[in-house]
């Protein structure tokens, strides 16, 4: 397809397991992005991957969240020792950098994973 | 502590009439989007305004960026039920930041 896919649609697991999140950007797309959205809260920014940059993981909000991007192309968000409090939908956007650096960056996102810890 | 506030967070009209959702901050910032998102669904990009005072139209949308920067309104005319949706409001601070900060969103239902 050429928007960005993301997998599973839904997931429920027990508290204390390990999940993975997966996302395929546009191709071609060197920026990903990944977010939160809680129920009645806005997109909180949890990691951004650049190509071959160090990757902005100011907005995990533990250690028990890390993210990685092989080969410059699919991400895999991994929640280590999942809490209730993680329950969300994790979104995954990609965008062209050339297009952010002349100030007209479109994020394109995916549908979303519904996590349920339960 | 939330960068950008959005009014009203629920709005609930019927088909024809008119509304403005806003987004608001003290922050400056160097542009600003809406996106609009359906249930089930990513959010998806309706403008992006980089310029202090700067007005766009889509259709039966107005986009407008306050000549500071620090705010933005979004105003729907004669509102069809195909508007229905969550409008989030989203900025970059600038000066090499790649962050994007969103608001919580204003969660509008038209009726028929």
């Amino acid at each position: 397809g050429a928007g960005v896919s993301q997998s599973p649609s839904n997931k429920v697991t027990e508290k204390g397991k390990d999940v993975e999140l997966r996302c395929d950007p546009i191709s071609g797309h060197t920026a990903l992005y990944w977010y939160r959205q809680s129920l009645g809260q806005g997109l909180e920014f949890l990691i951004y991957f650049q190509g071959n940059s160090a990757p902005d993981k100011s907005g995990l909000p533990s250690d028990r969240f890390s993210a990685e991007r092989t080969g410059g192309s699919v991400s895999t968000l991994t929640i280590q020792r999942t809490q209730q409090e993680d329950s969300a939908v994790y979104l995954c956007a990609s965008s062209l950098v050339a297009a952010r650096l002349a100030g007209k960056e479109t994020q394109y996102f995916g549908p979303g994973t519904r996590l349920l810890v339960l | 502590t939330q960068l950008l506030e959005q009014s009203p967070q629920f709005l609930s009209i019927q088909e024809g009439e008119n509304l403005t959702v806003y987004c608001n901050s003290s922050s400056v910032f160097s542009s600003l989007q809406w996106y609009r998102q359906e249930p089930g669904e990513g959010p998806v990009l309706l403008v992006t305004v980089v310029t202090g005072g700067e007005v766009k139209k889509l259709k039966r949308l107005t986009f407008q960026f306050g000549d500071a920067r620090k705010d933005s309104s979004l105003h729907i005319t004669a509102a069809q039920p195909g508007d229905t949706g969550l409008y989030l409001c989203a900025g970059r601070r600038g000066g090499g930041s790649e962050k994007l900060v969103f608001g919580k969103g204003t969660k509008l239902t038209v009726n028929p």
